[in-house]
């Protein structure tokens, strides 16, 4: 079966730093990767996939398939990233995601 | 946009009482999901649905039943709520060419006392 691991339940940096949420992943097929992000009182929202190789509001993820992970990282860290962000993975030919237990990232001024 | 709205935000239902949280979205999406978002246990799939009156459980079903009787709708019961169905409750919905991307609407959180 597959799996998704976000390591840290919590990330709590200053305003500039660089912030890495990890997110590692176990599945035998070819995965598809995604990281969804909630806002305060905002829905869950795509933020962005590992196919499109976009970056988004400065973040960036790329896929390890040696490592089995694909990491969100972004170089200088801003306020409104404060949120709840999740690593979700879909299997080839299916419509559900198995998504991780959340990364709770606190940018701090 | 897409809009995927649930019929309540807040919910407080007594122990075994039966529960309908109702779920409409209005983009002909064929997938409809229910998950429950519980603190240090992220999103759990309940139940999926592919098309109208199709279903397929997810990872924790018990306790659960669904029902899709129109295409934007997506209903879910709790038969005879417990209080260990206490929990934040989403609704999602993706279209078939695009299915990684889902859709949310804005949760029920949901008090069985």
């Amino acid at each position: 079966a597959q799996r998704v691991t976000q390591p840290e339940k919590l990330l709590s940096v200053f305003k500039g730093a660089p912030v890495e949420l990890k997110c590692n992943y176990s599945y035998s097929g070819s995965p598809e990767l995604f990281w969804y992000v909630q806002y305060s009182r905002q829905r869950l929202q795509l933020l962005l996939r590992h196919i499109s190789r976009e970056s988004i509001k400065g973040f960036t993820a790329d896929l390890n398939k040696g490592e089995t992970s694909f990491h969100l990282k972004k170089p200088f860290a801003q306020e409104e990233d404060s949120a709840m962000y999740y690593c979700a993975l879909r299997r080839s030919g299916y419509s559900t995601l198995t998504f991780g237990k959340g990364t709770m990232l606190l940018v701090s001024p | 946009d897409v809009k995927v709205t649930q019929s309540s935000r807040y919910l407080v239902k007594r122990t075994g009482e039966k529960v309908f949280l109702e779920c409409v979205q209005d983009m002909d999406h064929e997938n409809m999901f229910w998950y429950r978002q519980d603190p240090g246990l992220g999103l759990r799939l309940i139940y999926f649905s592919y098309d109208v009156k199709m279903k397929e459980k997810g990872d924790i079903p018990e306790g659960y039943s669904v029902s899709r009787e129109k295409k934007e709708r997506f209903s879910l019961i709790l038969e005879s709520a417990s209080t260990n169905q206490t929990s934040m409750y989403l609704c999602a919905s993706s279209g078939y060419r695009s299915s990684y991307e889902q859709y949310f609407g804005p949760g029920t959180r949901l008090t069985v006392t």
